[in-house]
């Protein structure tokens, strides 16, 4: 069965402080793996699609990187503003089926 | 702006009524799922539908139902609502005929039943 597990569950940064989220994948034949952000109250929203091992993309503070096993987000000076829940996905179980992450929850202090 | 809308945002229901979510997406996408995000899990997928008159078992189908008559719509009905199924519900849209296609979620119908 296909899993993807994120660590830490929560985190809690001072703003400015740099940090990675952690998110390690068991899928036979990686397609490719998803970011989002989702904010209290609010839908997931979309942020990177990491295609193989190797690809980096960022946006603003984020980067993301994809291993053979794993995926980064790397949050580089973070600001109160980035505080959000960061879920990871991969393409599993058929056409355009997607399993999730439970998530890691970001706090930055201001 | 092309957007994907959920109503209601917040409904009460009582064990053993019916109950049917909105989804509605303009972006004219083919696929739609829908989801439930609970505590401890990772979003669930409930069905989901490529194009009209097509639709689908997730993994968490039991006691629901969906339906599709058009592009822009996916309701959600529970037949007889469950304490089980108190959750955030989310529907998604997406386009074109890859693994990767992102997918675009609505803000989500927070559904309790009492």
């Amino acid at each position: 069965e296909d899993q993807v597990t994120q660590s830490p569950e929560a985190l809690r940064l001072q703003e400015g402080e740099s940090s990675s989220l952690n998110c390690s994948y068991t899928v036979s034949g990686l397609r490719g793996l998803f970011w989002y952000r989702q904010d209290p109250g609010k839908g997931p929203e979309f942020l990177f699609t990491l295609y193989s091992a190797g690809e980096e993309k960022e946006k603003e503070r984020l980067k993301a990187t994809l291993t053979k096993k794993e995926s980064f987000l790397h949050i580089t000076a973070p600001k109160p503003e980035d505080s959000a829940t960061y879920l990871c996905a991969v393409p599993s179980g058929g056409y355009q089926k997607v399993t999730f992450g439970t998530g890691t929850k970001l706090q930055v202090i201001p | 702006d092309a957007e994907i809308t959920q109503s209601p945002r917040h409904k009460i229901t009582e064990t053993g009524r019916q109950v049917t979510l909105a989804c509605h997406q303009t972006w004219n996408h083919n696929n739609m799922f829908w989801y439930r995000q609970d505590l401890g899990h990772g979003l669930r997928l409930i069905h989901y539908s490529y194009g009209v008159q097509d639709t689908n078992k997730g993994e968490v189908s039991d006691g629901y139902s969906v339906s599709r008559s058009n592009t822009e719509d996916l309701p959600l009905t529970l037949e007889s609502a469950a304490s089980s199924q108190t959750s955030v519900y989310f529907c998604a849209s997406s386009d074109g005929t890859g693994d990767t296609d992102t997918q675009y979620f609505g803000p989500g119908t927070r559904l309790t039943v009492l």
